[in-house]
């Protein structure tokens, strides 16, 4: 499975949108770009995925780049609450399972 | 739907003990993963489990860590002996199915003294 990059970490103001970077340069066709949180103590939780289509749920917006080199999860009005380390990862669902979580971005949202 | 539950939930050992840890997926998931996750670190897949079937255990260390999964549902992992590196959060997740997302339960926070 492909490899991710992330920034380590991002702030962001409570009430605006967070934009949240990641680079999979070397994703191949089958694999799909997976976004996950996890708040301190508590275990990950799945935000979103998506192939080559932008993709929207309650959670977030996952928008990925015509190449599928890079894409960008979209929080679009952040709260203290969503303060939390994400994880962009990438994972072919010809062997789900078998992806690999990088160290993620922490993302603190401020008042 | 209930979550994924594991216990216990902390658990402090002295190094060449054993310990083990329990992990009850939620009900229908035929896939079960076993992360570790060392502090300031993203997870790490240790083992895969398809009903009670190993699909990947490539980065399992063999020599101390063993886990299965009896009749396909509630599943262990086990640490003999454990040792300093071993101090990590242990993640227990479930899904219907391999290509869908995996629901992860809170973990069990394991330190070595």
């Amino acid at each position: 499975d492909a490899k991710t990059t992330q920034p380590p970490s991002m702030d962001c103001a409570e009430g605006r949108a967070a934009n949240l970077p990641c680079n999979h340069s070397t994703i191949s066709g089958n694999e799909y770009v997976y976004w996950y949180r996890q708040i301190h103590s508590q275990g990950p939780q799945y935000i979103i995925h998506g192939l080559k289509n932008n993709e929207t749920n309650e959670m977030a917006s996952l928008i990925i780049t015509e190449d599928r080199k890079s894409s960008t999860l979209i929080l679009p009005h952040a709260t203290l609450r969503d303060t939390a380390v994400y994880y962009c990862i990438v994972r072919s669902n010809t062997n789900a399972g078998k992806s690999t979580f990088g160290d993620g971005t922490t993302l603190t949202v401020k008042p | 739907e209930a979550g994924v539950a594991q216990s216990p939930r902390y658990k402090i050992i002295e190094k060449r003990q054993s310990v083990a840890f329990w992990c009850n997926p939620i009900s229908g998931h035929a896939t079960l993963y076993w992360y570790q996750q060392i502090l300031g670190q993203g997870p790490k897949l240790l083992i895969q489990f398809q009903n009670n079937g190993v699909v990947d255990d490539s980065q399992l260390p063999k020599d101390r860590f063993s886990a299965e999964r009896l009749k396909g549902v509630d599943s262990t992992l086990k640490i003999q002996p454990a040792k300093l590196e071993d101090s990590a959060v242990y993640l227990c997740a479930s899904s219907l199915s391999r290509e869908l997302p995996q629901h992860f339960g809170d973990g069990t926070r394991l330190s070595i003294l």
